[in-house]
């Protein structure tokens, strides 16, 4: 069974601070993507990677930031966090270049005071 | 970019009831139409997709229809359990690498006994 995983379940981060978000796959998988998860809106798309050293806009990068320097982790950074951040982020992956089911971590609920 | 439209937001039915979830999508180049369940504090999961090439998929209670020149797509349950309670969500994008998915905003159905 693919394996994603988060490194927090919950995390409370005060305004202004950085806060990095890790996920690790243990499937080989191409495509790593963050996504945060707000009621009403979906699943919405922050940034993708389909390459170690790749990454690439989703629909809402604005604030955050990624780091993939190996295949199995994609890092999420929030640079100076806000309380507009505060959300479920949740990361996924999946194999191979075109489409592909999607493999969930469990979620990291971000609460930004 | 892809814009994709969900509705209804939330569907109360009655136990071995029939649930329909109906979706919009914008992008005319978008060929890959999964379908993601989330159960209560779990990780979403796909439970089917189709593709342009195709009108209709089934797989036991679930079935998928397309209408690619109407540009939506459709979840049906039939014989509805109280297991089939979850946030189900569309999504949809084009067969180009990295998978990049655009989400529909989730159904919230609630299956009475």
């Amino acid at each position: 069974d693919v394996k994603v995983t988060q490194s927090s379940r919950y995390l409370v981060k005060r305004t202004g601070e950085k806060v990095f978000l890790e996920c690790v796959q243990d499937m080989d998988h191409e495509n790593m993507f963050w996504y945060r998860q707000d009621p009403g809106l979906g699943l919405r798309l922050i940034y993708f990677s389909y390459d170690v050293k790749m990454k690439e806009k989703g629909d809402i990068p604005e604030g955050y930031s990624v780091s993939r320097e190996k295949k199995e982790r994609f890092s999420l950074i929030l640079e100076s966090a806000s309380t507009n951040q505060t959300s479920m982020y949740l990361c996924a992956s999946s194999f191979g270049a075109l489409n592909e089911k999607l493999f969930f971590g469990s979620g990291t609920q971000l609460s930004v005071l | 970019g892809e814009n994709v439209e969900q509705h209804p937001s939330t569907l109360s039915v009655q136990e071995g009831d029939s649930a329909v979830i109906k979706c919009t999508y914008s992008d005319s180049a978008s060929n890959y139409f999964p379908w993601y369940k989330q159960e209560l504090g779990k990780r979403p999961q796909l439970i089917i997709d189709i593709r342009s090439n195709v009108g209709e998929k089934k797989d036991q209670r679930i079935a998928v229809t397309l209408n690619k020149t109407a540009k939506h797509f459709s979840l049906h349950i039939t014989e509805t359990q109280p297991e089939d309670s979850a946030v189900y969500f569309c999504a949809a994008s084009r067969e180009a690498a990295g998978n990049k998915l655009t989400f529909g905003g989730g159904t919230r159905v609630l299956v009475k006994p």
